[in-house]
């Protein structure tokens, strides 16, 4: 019962990094997002999926990138870091569609700090 | 656009004492309302949530009805224990926006013995 993982954890990173935020689910779902959630602002989207080779932009998408070769994976790409990235991130996954099965499962979060 | 208010926080109750966490929404066609909880340092679990108008979700004590006519989801729990100290969000989901999730700014609850 895995469900959405992702790593890291957590992570540090100098201004004008790079690195990559992992997402994978085990529950064959179409619908796969990122968010980030910043100190008492909820959450934003940053990126959504509706099915492997395909992404779109959410509410927040500048300094990101996505990708989704796969059903399971849908990785976060963060290029040239920026303070305001620091953030705690999450992927997250649905069924989509309607009726009973609609919720999201969420990751434990990615926290990251670019210093 | 679909959009979701919910009661600014934070909020302090004492052990026992009654819950009600306002939400309503804005949406386009006919959505699911979720609430979520996040417990310090975690991610979000589903707390409850509703498909269609009139339904209640209810788990763990707490409860909310999707009200179509007040576009409300007001979540309660008659009384509130310490373990019940965490953030919560109302959210829904839309499938005449492509089943984009639409969160609340969350509510933080601390309950005091």
């Amino acid at each position: 019962n895995a469900g959405v993982t992702q790593t890291p954890k957590f992570r540090i990173l100098k201004i004008g990094q790079s690195m990559t935020l992992q997402c994978a689910q085990d529950m064959n779902h179409n619908y796969m997002y990122w968010y980030r959630q910043d100190p008492g602002m909820g959450l934003k989207l940053i990126y959504y999926s509706v099915g492997a080779g395909i992404t779109d932009k959410g509410e927040v998408p500048n300094g990101y990138n996505v990708s989704r070769s796969t059903t399971e994976d849908f990785p976060l790409r963060l290029e040239l870091a920026a303070p305001s990235q620091t953030s705690v991130y999450f992927c997250a996954s649905s069924s989509g569609g309607q009726g009973e099965n609609t919720e999201a499962f969420f990751g434990q979060g990615t926290r990251l700090t670019v210093v | 656009g679909d959009s979701v208010t919910q009661m600014e926080g934070p909020v302090t109750l004492s052990e026992e004492a009654f819950l009600t966490i306002n939400c309503t929404y804005t949406a386009t066609g006919y959505p699911s309302l979720f609430w979520y909880v996040q417990y310090p340092g975690e991610g979000l679990q589903l707390l409850l949530k509703a498909t269609k108008a009139d339904d209640k979700g209810s788990n763990k004590g707490f409860e909310a009805t999707y009200r179509k006519e007040t576009t409300s989801f007001h979540l309660e729990k008659g009384s509130v224990q310490v373990s019940d100290s965490a953030v919560y969000f109302c959210a829904l989901s839309d499938s005449g926006t492509g089943n984009q999730f639409y969160f609340g700014t969350g509510t933080s609850l601390t309950v005091i013995p």
